[in-house]
């Protein structure tokens, strides 16, 4: 149980387009998902909360304008890249917080690495 | 507000060999504490989880984590390393009153078991 996906795992876009990452859980409820990028040999950086109905809450530093999310359901929220540019490629790592936890553990999903020409 | 500090960016490490890796947080209130792992190129898999009770927590793989609250630490141990252990770890704090449940991360120590 409690697995989490994302799609595309990777993708390879020109500079100036927009890439849309997915990001779902697959076998339980996630009123939270959580949106991080991770550099080369270097810790995740949270860059947004997603919650279920509401707009996402953003990290200090991070365009959200540039980064949109969206998280229509229960069980998808995705994250767009808009206008990307070579200094957006990166690993892009999304979590999810089951609904029914009692606590805050987070389940992760395998990671899109977007590279952007 | 939380941090976490992984003392070691790197730990080489012999198969067959024990191993520890460090981890201290800070924190004004009480948290939860995590250890996960990362193989290249994947997302992060839970490796254990501290949230109350029992100071010692055993986890998937032959892992296991002591939580000391007077020296704010929760090292990670395994009596007998892999081949396959080989990965990053991070450690990662979550503050119990933050509804969100958001986690703070440590940098991370890379592990590498030679033979």
């Amino acid at each position: 149980g409690a697995v989490v996906s994302q799609h595309p795992s990777w993708v390879i876009c020109k500079s100036g387009t927009s890439v849309k990452i997915e990001c779902r859980s697959l076998d339980f409820q996630a009123t939270t998902m959580f949106w991080y990028r991770q550099f080369p040999k270097q810790s995740l950086m949270l860059m947004a909360t997603s919650n279920e109905g509401s707009k996402a809450t953003y990290e200090q530093g991070v365009e959200k304008d540039k980064f949109l999310i969206n998280h229509a359901s229960l069980t998808l929220s995705t994250l767009t890249v808009t206008s990307a540019h070579p200094e957006d490629s990166s690993f892009y790592i999304c979590s999810a917080r089951d609904l029914w936890s009692s606590y805050n553990e987070q389940f992760f999903g395998p990671g899109t690495r977007l590279t952007v020409l | 507000a939380q941090s976490v500090t992984q003392l070691d960016s790197q730990v080489p490490v012999f198969e067959e060999a024990p191993v520890e890796l460090r981890c201290n947080y800070s924190s004004s209130v009480s948290v939860y504490l995590f250890w996960y792992v990362q193989y290249p190129n994947q997302g992060l898999q839970l490796l254990l989880k501290y949230l109350s009770g029992s100071t010692l927590v055993k986890g998937i793989n032959g892992f296991e984590a002591e939580f000391n609250k007077s020296q704010t630490s929760f090292h990670l141990r395994k009596p007998s390393v892999h081949i396959s252990d080989t990965a990053e770890y991070f450690c990662a704090v979550s503050d119990l009153t933050d509804s969100w449940g958001k986690l703070q991360f440590g940098a991370g120590t890379q592990v590498v078991v030679t033979p």
